[in-house]
């Protein structure tokens, strides 16, 4: 069965440092793998997602994430964050053909000036 | 850009009174979806429609809940006799294809008192 893990309840980050948020998911074969931010009283806008070939994507906002097989992992990361990313981060997964999302618990960021 | 609409944005009901939730797709969009997220929880998946009929649902979708697409542009979410644990926010969701990516409404928060 499918399951997504983001181990991270909440982190804090200094605005303008580096950040990675953590996504493990566990599927059969290779998944569909979504990154989702929701700002507070928000939908669940998507950031970037990953299906097949190269395994670093780009998203929007300056996101990227990162697909590693052998780890089982898809983690978020940004160079420098800005105030404005302070949200919660779900982490999805999906099988090819499969007809809905399996969510992680999600990760609260919080950026500090 | 395309968005999915959810109507109203927050719903007040008592216990035991039937709430329908509404949702207008992406206009070229095939595949039609409801989740929830009870408060501090995570993103759950309670059903898929397409081709005007429920491709998968959830436990969490007895029979108090049921779908339907009555004119080809909304997609609606009743829910017969609500019950205090429905309180959540429930969010539609709609895809062209399950390697589209989903696009997700803002999301309609149920209170239930």
């Amino acid at each position: 069965a499918q399951s997504v893990t983001q181990p991270d309840i909440h982190i804090t980050v200094s605005e303008g440092a580096s950040l990675e948020l953590r996504c493990n998911y566990s599927y059969g074969a290779t998944p569909y793998l979504f990154w989702y931010v929701q700002s507070p009283g928000q939908g669940l806008q998507l950031l970037l997602k990953y299906f097949s070939g190269d395994t670093l994507v780009q998203g929007i906002k300056g996101f990227e994430a990162e697909f590693k097989r052998s780890q089982s992992s898809f983690n978020l990361r940004k160079p420098s964050v800005h105030w404005s990313d302070a949200a919660e981060y779900f982490c999805a997964v999906a099988g090819p053909g499969a007809n809905n999302l399996f969510f992680g618990t999600g990760t609260r960021l919080t950026v500090i000036p | 850009e395309p968005e999915v609409t959810q109507t109203p944005s927050h719903q007040v009901t008592q216990m035991g009174q039937e709430v329908i939730l509404r949702c207008v797709p992406i206009s070229n969009h095939l595949y039609f979806y409801w989740y929830r997220q009870i408060l501090g929880q995570k993103v759950e998946f309670l059903v898929s429609f397409y081709n005007n009929e429920i491709s998968e649902k959830s436990e969490i979708f007895d029979d108090q809940f049921s779908v339907e697409r009555p004119d080809g542009s909304n997609f609606t979410l009743k829910i017969r006799s609500t019950k205090l644990e429905d309180s959540a926010m429930y969010f539609c969701a709609s895809t062209l294809a399950a390697n589209y990516g989903y696009t997700f409404g803002s999301g309609t928060r149920l209170t239930v008192v």
